[in-house]
C-alpha cells in the first residue's frame, strides 16, 4: 500500500537550518509529483512547495521563497526540504502529499518548532 | 496567493445533511476542475475525499458529494454520521504551479 513517512522535525533556533525528508513506498515514485503542506498549531493548511516528477521543476509559496528549497531522489524514493533562515512563523507540522493536482496520500507529519 | 473562503463551523443532527461552502477566485476556483476535499479528524492527517470537483476517491462513501459553481465549490455530507466530526479544507490549483487551500470549517455532530 502506499505509504509517505515524514522525519527530520525538531527544535530549532531563529535563523537555524533544517532538513525534512519523506520516505515513500508502494508507488512508482518517479512518475508522481510530490508536495509539501504545513499546518501551524492550531490553524488550517498551508500549501508549501511542489516538485514535479523528474525533479527538475520546483514551486514555492511567496512565504517560503528564497528559504526552502524541495528536493528528491527518485533513486531512493525520498522526498526532501531543506530549510534555510527558519522564523519563528514556520513553526508548524509539515506534510508530504503524493500527486500533482489530487494530494491523494498524506503522510503522518513532523513538527517543526522554531523557538529560541 | 489568498487563502479560499469557508465557514468557520457547521453543525447538523445524526442523518440530516450539512454543506460546506469554498470560495476563491476566478483564477482558481472558478477557472479549474482541480478543486479537492480534505477530511482531518482531531490529530490525524488530512485524508482525501473528493478530487477534481466532484469525484470519490475509492472507499469514500457516497455520502460525500461535492460541486462548484462559479468561484463557488462546495461539499454536502449526506446522513451526517458521528464519524463525519472532523475539520474539512478545500484546496485548488491556482495556475502556474500554485495551490491554495481553504481557512477549514469545523464540522459537530450534535
Amino acid at each position: 500500500q502506499v505509504q509517505l513517512v515524514e522525519s527530520g522535525g525538531t527544535v530549532v533556533p531563529p535563523g537555524g537550518s533544517l532538513r525534512l525528508s519523506c520516505a515513500t513506498s508502494g508507488f512508482t515514485f518517479s512518475s508522481y509529483g510530490l508536495h509539501w503542506v504545513r499546518q501551524a498549531p492550531g490553524k488550517g493548511l498551508e500549501w508549501v512547495a511542489f516538485v514535479r516528477y523528474d525533479g527538475d521543476n520546483k514551486f514555492y509559496a511567496d512565504s517560503v521563497k528564497g528559504r526552502f528549497t524541495i528536493s528528491r531522489d527518485n533513486s531512493k524514493g525520498t522526498l526532501y526540504l531543506q530549510m534555510d533562515s527558519l522564523r519563528l512563523e514556520d513553526t508548524a507540522v509539515y506534510y508530504c502529499a503524493k500527486d500533482q493536482f489530487r494530494l491523494d496520500y498524506w503522510g503522518q507529519g513532523t513538527l517543526v518548532a522554531v523557538s529560541s | 496567493q489568498s487563502a479560499l473562503t469557508q465557514p468557520r463551523s457547521v453543525s447538523g443532527s445524526p442523518g440530516q445533511s450539512v454543506t460546506i461552502s469554498c470560495t476563491g477566485t476566478s483564477s482558481d476556483v472558478g477557472h479549474y476542475i482541480f478543486v479537492s476535499w480534505f477530511q482531518q479528524p482531531p490529530g490525524k492527517a488530512p485524508k482525501l475525499i473528493i478530487y477534481d470537483v466532484s469525484q470519490r476517491p475509492s472507499g469514500v462513501p457516497d455520502r460525500f458529494s461535492g460541486s462548484k459553481s462559479g468561484n463557488t465549490a462546495s461539499l454536502t455530507i449526506s446522513g451526517l454520521q458521528a464519524e463525519d466530526e472532523a475539520d474539512y479544507y478545500c484546496c485548488s490549483y491556482a495556475g502556474n504551479y500554485i495551490w491554495v487551500f481553504g481557512g477549514g470549517t469545523k464540522v459537530t455532530v450534535l
